[in-house]
């Protein structure tokens, strides 16, 4: 089992642009978790999707974030016209259920120039 | 509001010292609590967790409702011990959690 996978680990992308971010969970798992680290702070959560379902997007910025976790495929956040403080590292996590360890993959680090 | 604090950000002890990284939280229910650890270049993962009280690499950590207070301890640290460590609180969902800010130990020879 590779363990979450996170693609790329990192992202370069002008303001104003799109970023996508891409995580397969663990084999088995269908519960995923994004979070995001800013520098010189904790993580914090964004969203929890299972399958095609956001279960909790509280953390979430109200514009410009978007997530979904597809029947097929990997869960992909989205930002939309990114700026400079979107710049940081976003991290996803695994479980198979909803009280289970999460697993966290290696994390996407988002710089915008 | 449901926080968790690291009051140090920095560690820094020799070998063979204990180490105790501070943990407080607030939370009005009843809390899970994490330790993570983050070495170089690696991923986060899950170093301990409060309800299986057990002790993993030397390291453990006992809840204190009274104080709010999940502190992390090993009596001997060794240099492999260096990392960022991020203690945790899951709320409502086992894998949504809220981290504290972290503490990097920084083991010296």
């Amino acid at each position: 089992n590779a363990g979450v996978m996170q693609n790329p680990r990192h992202l370069v992308r002008r303001r104003g642009q799109e970023a996508r971010l891409r995580c397969s969970p663990m084999k088995g798992h269908s519960h995923v978790y994004w979070y995001r680290q800013l520098p010189e702070e904790g993580l914090k959560f964004m969203v929890y999707l299972q399958k095609e379902n956001i279960i909790d997007e509280s953390g979430m910025p109200k514009e410009r974030f978007s997530a979904e976790f597809p029947k097929e495929g990997p869960s992909i956040l989205r930002i939309q016209q990114v700026v400079r403080g979107d710049s940081a590292a976003y991290f996803c996590a695994s479980s198979p259920g909803s009280r289970g360890e999460a697993f966290f993959g290696q994390g996407t680090r988002l710089t915008v120039v | 509001a449901q926080r968790v604090t690291q009051p140090e950000k920095l560690l820094s002890v020799f070998k063979g010292a204990p180490v105790e990284l501070k943990c407080n939280y607030s939370y009005s229910g009843s809390p899970e609590l994490f330790w993570y650890v983050q070495y170089s270049r690696q991923r986060l993962q899950l170093l301990l967790r409060h309800i299986s009280r057990e002790s993993i690499k030397g390291f453990t950590a006992d809840l204190n409702k009274g104080e709010t207070s999940f502190h992390l301890k090993k009596p001997f640290a060794q240099e492999e011990d260096s990392a960022m460590y991020y203690c945790a609180l899951a709320y409502n969902q086992g894998g949504k959690l809220i981290f504290g800010q972290g503490t990097e130990l920084s083991v010296k020879p």
